[in-house]
This record gives C-alpha cells, sequence and structure tokens, in this order.
C-alpha cells in the first residue's frame, strides 16, 4: 500500500510569514495526527482527526496554528505568523482507527527552518 | 512528554544485548508502544503491549507491566544499523503521546 505522502519536504521562511503543510494519509485510514518534533525531541501531538472532525487539539497553539482534513481525507496544516520557535519537523500519521492497537504510519515529515 | 521517562542516551557493543526503560503515570492507560527513529527519517512501529507480559519479535522484546507504569525494550544481537533513536508512546484516552527517546549508540 502507499505510504503517507508530505509536502513539501523542506521549508525555509522567515520569522512572521506564513507557511502551509500537506498530507495524504493511507487509503481507508480514518483517524490522522499532526506531530511536532523538535530537534532532540520526541514527537509532540498537536492536532488529532477522526474522519473529519477533530478529536483533540489542546495542544496546537490556535493563536497561530490552524488545521483541517476536509473530507476526511487530505489534511493542511498553517502556520501563519511563524516565530523562530515554530523550527521543527513537522510529522503526519494516519492509522485505520483511533481505538484498540491503532499503530501510527508516519510521512516522512516536512522539515521547517524560521529564519 | 506527559510524564513519560526514558534515558536520553545509551551506548552499547555491537553483538551484545540492551534494555531500554520507560516509566509513566499510569492513569487513563490502554497500551504502550515502541517506534525506532533513525536519524533524519520518521518513526516506525516496533511492538505494542497492552497487557502484562513480555511480546517477543525476533531480536526485539517488549515488556509491561501496568500496575508498575513500566515498560522496557530488549534488543539483542546488537547490529550497527540499530543505532537510532527509540520513542516510548503511551496510549491515553485514543491519544498516543511520545516521550523524549533515548538515543542509541552501538560501538564496533
Amino acid at each position: 500500500e502507499a505510504g503517507v505522502a508530505q509536502s513539501p519536504r523542506y521549508k525555509i521562511i522567515e520569522k512572521r510569514q506564513s507557511v502551509a503543510f500537506w498530507c495524504n494519509p493511507i487509503s481507508g485510514h480514518a483517524t490522522l495526527y499532526w506531530y511536532q518534533q523538535i530537534l532532540g525531541q520526541g514527537p509532540k501531538l498537536l492536532i488529532q482527526f477522526q474522519n473529519n472532525g477533530v478529536v483533540d487539539d489542546s495542544q496546537l497553539p490556535k493563536d497561530r496554528f490552524s488545521a483541517e482534513r476536509l473530507k476526511g481525507v487530505d489534511s493542511t496544516l498553517k502556520i501563519q505568523p511563524a516565530k523562530l520557535e515554530d523550527s521543527a519537523v513537522y510529522l503526519c500519521a494516519s492509522s485505520l482507527t483511533q481505538s484498540g492497537a491503532n499503530v501510527l504510519t508516519f510521512g516522512a515529515g516536512s522539515r521547517l527552518t524560521v529564519l | 512528554g506527559q510524564n513519560i521517562d526514558q534515558p536520553t542516551e545509551m551506548t552499547a557493543t555491537e553483538g551484545a544485548i540492551v534494555q531500554i526503560n520507560c516509566t509513566y503515570q499510569t492513569s487513563g492507560f490502554n497500551g504502550l508502544f515502541w517506534y525506532q527513529q533513525h536519524a533524519g527519517e520518521a518513526p516506525t512501529f516496533l511492538s505494542y503491549n497492552v497487557l502484562d507480559g513480555l511480546e517477543e519479535k525476533g531480536r526485539f522484546s517488549s515488556f509491561l507491566s501496568r500496575s508498575k507504569g513500566y515498560s522496557y525494550l530488549l534488543l539483542k544481537e546488537l547490529q550497527m544499523k540499530d543505532s537510532a533513536s527509540y520513542l516510548c508512546a503511551v496510549k491515553r484516552d485514543d491519544k498516543i503521546i511520545f516521550g523524549k527517546g533515548t538515543r542509541l549508540h552501538i560501538l564496533p
């Protein structure tokens, strides 16, 4: 099966600019996750979707970050305006469901550098 | 990462055995994952435990004690390609929360 697709792989922007990341999960996977991974740390959950509904966004900085999953398939994560501390890899993952042994399959990630 | 603790770094020798420990808060717990992450790559799934005991999968085994809030990942017959970060992740209320990871260095 095709994996989780993410784009762009790399993005460099200046602070206060905006950026958007796109994710296409594995076909048929109902649950989609966006994680932020700062260098040397574990992934931090930003937002979790079940189909096109938000399950959890408690750690999403809503003053600058937004995410949507229209039609319950692809998702976009936007940052506006970006800050220096947003420099990180943004990982998208998907799983068949969110219950039971829901193994996450990750995309290759989008590496953001904010100057 | 929300009270999931694992050592920051470990070093072991090729061919040896290493055990990576993970402790976590037990409230809301309903499963524990181990993922491997090579530098510059995405995490990949290694194991899942929800019941107490040992799960063996080739050179890798994972153990869980729910009452103690404790898990370990055991890697046998270490190979150079096992140099990576190992992430402990706890499932709570349908959310999967990762620890900070343990960076494992393998010496020849």
